[in-house]
């Protein structure tokens, strides 16, 4: 069974520039989330989809991220315009459902400058 | 608001002895209690997902136990391995999914 991707890795960007992520998770599963992991930290809920709608993203910076689930299966998170404190990792994880295992992907580390 | 802590922050040991990771919440209303493994640089791995009407669950080495109604959860690893070096993150469910996260604690065995 294929795990979550995520893609890119890695990503330099200067501050006020633009950004997205993308995420493919493990097939037939219906939730999908955003995390956010400062260094040192444990990673933080961005933003949680059920298919292909929003559940929960009372902790998204609505301001400057957005994401998407298109169709309920891949998904984007953009961050426009990027700030210095958006330097992170930005992990994407998948389950079968709401209260099922979490599977999470390999991460995109972002470094804005 | 759901807090969840995880003491200490680091724990070094020698090869070949048990230990006790410690997880704790402060709302016990939660729908179920996940322990994953963080390699540097990478992703999380799963390790034992506990339903909140469970008390413990088993994997080989690794027993993980609840307590709801102390807000408590610990994660036994039995004869440590240099390879067991990693941070230990656990994450406490609500029913709609949501999950929060402790800081982890980071493990050191050595040989």
């Amino acid at each position: 069974e294929a795990g979550v991707a995520q893609s890119p890795r890695y990503k330099i960007i200067e501050k006020r520039q633009s950004v997205a992520f993308w995420c493919n998770p493990i097939s037939g599963h219906a939730t999908l989330y955003w995390y956010q992991q400062i260094l040192g930290q444990g990673p933080k809920l961005l933003i949680q989809f059920q298919n292909n709608g929003v559940v929960d993203d009372s902790q998204l910076p609505k301001d400057r991220f957005s994401a998407e689930r298109l169709k309920g299966v891949d998904s984007t998170l953009k961050i426009q315009p990027a700030k210095l404190e958006d330097s992170a990792v930005y992990l994407c994880a998948s389950s079968l459902d709401r209260v099922y295992e979490q599977y999470f992907g390999p991460g995109t580390r972002l470094t804005v400058t | 608001k759901q807090e969840v802590t995880q003491i200490p922050a680091a724990l070094s040991v020698p090869e070949g002895e048990n230990l006790v990771l410690n997880c704790s919440f402060t709302d016990s209303a939660i729908y179920n209690l996940q322990w994953f493994r963080q390699d540097p640089g990478k992703g999380l791995t799963s390790l034992l997902l506990i339903q909140s009407s469970q008390r413990e669950q088993t994997s080989g080495r690794l027993n993980a136990s609840l307590d709801k109604s102390s807000g408590r959860s610990t994660l036994y690893i039995a004869a440590s391995q240099p390879g067991d070096s990693a941070t230990y993150l656990c994450a406490v469910g609500t029913n709609a999914g949501k999950s929060t996260f402790g800081d982890g604690t980071t493990l050191t065995v050595k040989p």
